[in-house]
Formats: structure tokens, C-alpha cells, sequence
């Protein structure tokens, strides 16, 4: 058990490029999770993976985000067109499929767009 | 539309000293209520997770309580260290099937423990 892995740590990009970001669950579980945190603020749901199925998104993921994950392992997340106001904290968790199994989270992303 | 709210926003307490962190949810149906750590500018350490049928857990020097029906859980530090401080969040987890699909954070305790 490695733990949630996310890559890479920090990404700072210009204002419209596009960015895209790797999260690597502990391989057991089932379930995988993607969170954006603003200073100051708790996370915020943004969308949830049971194995390669995208079940629900929240109204934070404009059209300009996308996430997949394709065989059930790893998840990308991907951000087009990025906007100043993209520049958040971007954590990735997994879970069991098991009743009540809490949540592992990684160590995030920050994206600052400048 | 779970709402989590977390008082104080921020708290100092001298070393040696015992404390309690509040949260409060407006929604009961949970799965759960997860307590998280974090350092400044890093992920989440989960601390307790205590299940909608169980009213505490408790890992060391830490204590959570969950009374379901009121919407209120609280953390209780255990002489408290230096090595305690960083920002603590109650997530209450629910929706899905099988375990819950979504955690609804409030926006956290930061504590700082001074020598």
C-alpha cells in the first residue's frame, strides 16, 4: 500500500493553456475521487470514478474540465483553457467499495495560472 | 444541500492543554463523518472515521464523538503538542451506494500550539 499518488506537485501555466493531471490510486480500491481546494476553504466535490465509470460530476466541472479514468487504475484530470480563477489545489482521493470505508486522499496538485 | 460548518475558524492554545474542535451538518442522512489533518500546503491525513451508527473513535491522544440526530461532532486533542498544529477538517460523507460518494467539508480549524 503506496498510498494516493499525484503528479506532478505544483504546475504553473499561462492563462488559456491547457494542463492535465495524474492521480494513482492505492490499487485495491475501487472508488476514485477528485476535490479542488481554494486557500482557506474546505475541498469541493468536483467528480467520482467507480472503477472506469464517471458517476457523477458535480457543477463545479465547467466544459472546460474533463476527467477519465480508462481502465479503472489511474485517473487524469484535465483543465482547457485554463483561467485564473483555475488556480486551486487539485486532490485526489480513493475508497473500498465497502460500506462506511473512509476516504485516502494524496498529497495534491497546485496549479497556479498566471 | 449537506451544509458543514466548523467552529472555532481558529484556535491557540499553550502546550499541555486539552481542546475541542466543533463541527455541525445540516443533513443526519450520513454514511459518516471522516476527520482530516492538514499541514500547510499539503493533502489530507485522515485522523477518525466514525461510522452514521457509531457515536465515537477514538486513536491515541484523539477522541471524535458524532451525535447523528443533533447534526454535531466534535474532536477532542488530548494534551495538546506543538507537533498538533495545522488545519482540521470534518467531512460528512453521503449519497451512493455502498460507501458514501461524496464528503461536504466545512472549512476547517486552524490550530496553533505554542510552547
Amino acid at each position: 500500500d503506496t498510498g494516493v499518488s499525484q503528479d506532478p506537485r505544483h504546475k504553473i501555466t499561462k492563462r488559456g493553456q491547457n494542463v492535465t493531471f495524474r492521480c494513482d490510486p492505492i490499487s485495491e480500491h475501487n472508488r476514485l475521487y477528485w476535490y479542488r481546494q481554494t486557500l482557506g476553504q474546505g475541498p469541493e466535490f468536483l467528480t467520482y470514478f467507480q472503477n472506469e465509470a464517471q458517476l457523477e460530476k458535480s457543477r463545479l466541472l465547467s466544459d472546460r474540465f474533463s476527467a477519465e479514468r480508462p481502465k479503472g487504475s489511474f485517473s487524469t484530470l484535465e483543465i482547457q483553457r485554463t483561467e485564473q480563477g483555475d488556480s486551486a489545489m487539485y486532490l485526489c482521493a480513493s475508497s473500498r467499495l465497502t460500506l462506511n470505508y473512509g476516504y485516502t486522499f494524496g498529497s495534491g496538485t497546485r496549479l497556479t495560472v498566471v | 444541500k449537506q451544509e458543514v460548518t466548523q467552529i472555532p475558524a481558529a484556535l491557540s492554545v499553550p502546550e499541555g492543554e486539552n481542546l475541542v474542535l466543533n463541527c455541525s451538518f445540516t443533513d443526519s442522512a450520513i454514511y459518516n463523518l471522516q476527520w482530516f489533518r492538514q499541514d500547510p500546503g499539503k493533502g489530507l491525513t485522515s485522523l477518525l472515521l466514525i461510522q452514521s451508527s457509531q457515536r465515537e473513535q477514538t486513536s491515541g491522544r484523539l477522541n471524535a464523538s458524532l451525535d447523528k440526530s443533533s447534526g454535531r461532532s466534535t474532536l477532542y486533542i488530548a494534551a495538546s503538542q506543538p507537533g498538533d498544529s495545522a488545519t482540521y477538517l470534518c467531512a460528512v460523507g453521503s449519497g451512493g451506494t455502498g460507501t458514501a460518494s461524496k464528503l461536504t467539508f466545512g472549512t476547517g480549524t486552524r490550530l496553533q500550539v505554542t510552547l
